[in-house]
């Protein structure tokens, strides 16, 4: 019930594509839904996050698309570039919690 | 600002010897410390953490320990290391509530057990 399953594994998207990475969880008492982005070499990086009260938050070029009933949430990475090309991470808590649970994370390749 | 310093970057190490991995924080107030590691290509998984000073949980049994003798401070150990404790290390601090959420990652560590 703690997991976070993401996919896919890996994804190789074109300069200016739309780079779209899933998540799924069971535990309906998460409340916070952040992506990190880690270069290599690099630790992750927070990116963007989302709270359920929302269905949709929009920084720049990334997008996280919430769905409660579903139990699924989503980072679309809009005009895709070859800068962009990292691996990413979802990741889940409760309110009450003190850890993170991280999806197994997504190796992107945005191909110029 | 929050800063978050860990070292050393990089670490060969025969098997058998002891490990001492250290991270400090700065800028922030009783942080939620954590300690990951990371195999090759893989996710992270969380080794311990710690709510406050003298207070670790550990998440997988295996002969590393944690500890955190200050606020800011936080250590992670092995007596005697194992091929397969190779991997890069990554300390992390969280600051979390219902309108807060921080949360930063150190440079991490590759340690290479020889």
């Amino acid at each position: 019930q703690q997991q976070v399953k993401q996919s896919p594994q890996s994804l190789i998207v074109q300069k200016g594509g739309i780079s779209i990475i899933n998540c799924a969880y069971e535990n309906t008492a998460f409340d916070y839904f952040p992506w990190y982005q880690q270069f290599p070499g690099k630790g992750p990086a927070l990116l963007i996050a989302i709270r359920p009260d929302v269905s949709e938050k929009k920084e720049g070029r990334f997008t996280i698309s919430f769905n409660k009933s579903a139990k699924q949430f989503s980072l679309h990475i809009m005009d895709s570039q070859p800068g962009d090309s990292a691996t990413y991470f979802c990741a889940a808590s409760t309110a009450s919690g003190s850890r993170l649970t991280f999806g197994e994370g997504t190796q992107l390749t945005v191909n110029p | 600002s929050q800063t978050i310093h860990q070292w050393p970057a990089t670490l060969v190490q025969p098997v058998g010897s002891p490990l001492s991995l250290e991270c400090t924080v700065e800028g922030t107030s009783n942080p939620n410390l954590y300690w990951y590691r990371q195999a090759a290509g893989r996710g992270l998984q969380l080794l311990f953490y710690s709510v406050g000073i003298g207070q670790i949980s550990s998440e997988v049994p295996q002969n590393l320990s944690a500890s955190r003798p200050q606020d800011r401070q936080f250590i992670l150990s092995s007596k005697k290391l194992l091929l397969s404790d190779s991997g890069f290390y990554l300390c992390a601090w969280r600051v979390f509530g219902k309108s807060r959420e921080e949360n930063t990652f150190g440079s991490g560590t590759r340690l290479t057990v020889v």
